[in-house]
């Protein structure tokens, strides 16, 4: 069965530091890889996304992630975050068979001045 | 990116009355929509998968009857949360397929039922 893991509910860390947030998928094909921001309130936005070819990937914001296909993994991360990117992030991975996304649980990003 | 407006942002009714909620794609046409109802502090849960002129797909556990989707156009789709309890109360969100490569979603709508 398709499902996505991000161990970390909570992650917290200084402005300015770096960030990665971890994501594990189980899918039986190659996936679609994504990741969303949430701010509180507001509906999903796309960070980046993976498809094929360069496994590293270069989303908006600063953002990027890298897909591992041995670890079955799709990090994201950030080199200086910035207060603003207190958010919740949710890694998804799909559409599967049956044409749908499958999220993560989300890992909420809490930012210290 | 492509744009998926969802309106009400908020709306507020009594126990017992329907309320609608919609969903458009604006530079797009969506033949697949999806919505998803989101608890404080949890992730999405997937309620519905609809398809333009047909019937939604709901998912295990979620009420065809209390929560009616239409998908009448290919830029549209409403969810009607009907007789609404307090227990309807939650953060609602929809998104739109334009292909099988990526969804775009909504803002949100926050049902308080009172």
């Amino acid at each position: 069965a398709q499902s996505v893991t991000q161990p970390d509910i909570h992650i917290t860390v200084s402005e300015g530091a770096s960030l990665e947030l971890r994501c594990n998928y189980s899918y039986g094909a190659t996936p679609y890889l994504f990741w969303y921001v949430q701010s509180p309130g507001q509906g999903l936005q796309l960070l980046l996304k993976y498809f094929s070819g360069d496994t590293l990937v270069q989303g908006i914001k600063g953002f990027e992630a890298e897909f591992k296909r041995s670890q079955s993994s799709f990090n994201l991360r950030k080199p200086s975050v910035h207060w603003s990117d207190a958010a919740e992030y949710f890694c998804a991975v799909g559409p599967n068979r049956d044409d749908k996304i499958i999220f993560g649980k989300g890992t909420r990003l809490h930012i210290l001045p | 990116g492509a744009v998926v407006s969802q309106h009400p942002s908020r709306v507020i009714c009594k126990s017992g009355t329907s309320v609608k909620i919609e969903c458009r794609s604006l530079d797009f046409q969506a033949t697949t929509m999806f919505w998803y109802r989101q608890f404080p502090k949890q992730s999405l849960m997937l309620m519905a998968t609809s398809n333009e002129g047909s019937k939604a797909t709901y998912e295990q556990g979620v009420e065809k009857d209390k929560f009616l989707i239409n998908h009448a156009s290919l830029t549209l789709s409403t969810l009607t949360v009907t007789s609404a309890h307090p227990e309807d109360s939650s953060f609602y969100i929809c998104s739109a397929r334009r292909d099988r490569s990526e969804a775009f979603f909504g803002q949100g709508t926050r049902l308080t039922v009172v």
